[in-house]
């Protein structure tokens, strides 16, 4: 067990909504990533954090921001959703904020209605 | 800005049979270079590194940075091989995005 995890692991909401998805990377590690896999798509490099830190951006959309809280938790907000918003999203952690290995969650699968 | 690039979405082979994932990717600097694997119904999990230069599951990838390639092989498939393969690329420098390629699904027949 990689002891990232992700809660909820399923969520069904409707366009418009806001939801928020939560991540706890594994104990001692510092940095948080958020990818975003649609259907047929690889994964989506979304927002990037470092001990509270963002540290580097891909291409998320306006609608959607991250956080990461002092325990190093983070939390991935979505709003306005719209039907392309449906996909899995990954939280990975990694002990340094530049190499090595990503540990990944389960994933929280997000369906727009 | 980095990519990789996996041009197999689906590779099927016998059991028994050699395996060949490839992977290319585009960097200007000197990347590290991982596979990733995730079998049905477990979560993505790291396969090897460029770096370890070690043979796992029977598994090995070899960086050519002449063709900027990682191919994934294995001589001889097996059946629990079967799993989504992703490639990924660490940057060495300046703004710190793991990048991932699209995947490529095996399946191994019996």
């Amino acid at each position: 067990d990689s002891g990232v995890t992700q809660t909820p692991k399923h969520l069904i909401t409707a366009t418009g909504q806001r939801v928020t998805l939560r991540c706890s990377p594994r104990s001692g590690d510092l940095s948080v990533y958020w990818y975003q896999q649609s259907l047929d798509q690889g994964l989506q490099f979304l927002i990037h954090y470092y001990n509270g830190e963002e540290r580097a951006k891909g291409n998320i959309l306006e609608r959607f921001s991250a956080q990461q809280f002092p325990d190093l938790h983070s939390e991935l907000n979505l709003s306005s959703l719209e039907l392309g918003d449906s996909a899995l999203y990954f939280c990975a952690s990694s002990v340094t904020g530049g190499g090595g290995e990503l540990f990944f969650g389960e994933g929280s699968r997000l369906t727009v209605l | 800005a980095q990519r990789v690039t996996q041009p197999e979405k689906l590779l099927s082979v016998f059991k028994g049979a050699p395996v060949e994932l490839k992977c290319n990717y585009s960097y200007s600097g000197s990347p590290e270079l991982f596979w990733y694997v995730q079998y049905s119904r477990q979560r993505l999990q790291l396969l090897l590194r460029h770096i370890s230069r070690e043979s796992i599951k029977g598994f090995t990838a070899d960086l050519n940075k002449g063709e900027t390639s990682f191919h994934l092989k294995k001589p001889f498939a097996q059946e629990e091989d079967s799993a989504m393969y992703y490639c990924a690329l660490n940057p060495s420098g300046g703004s710190y995005i793991p990048t991932f390629g699209r995947g490529t699904s095996l399946i191994v027949h019996p």
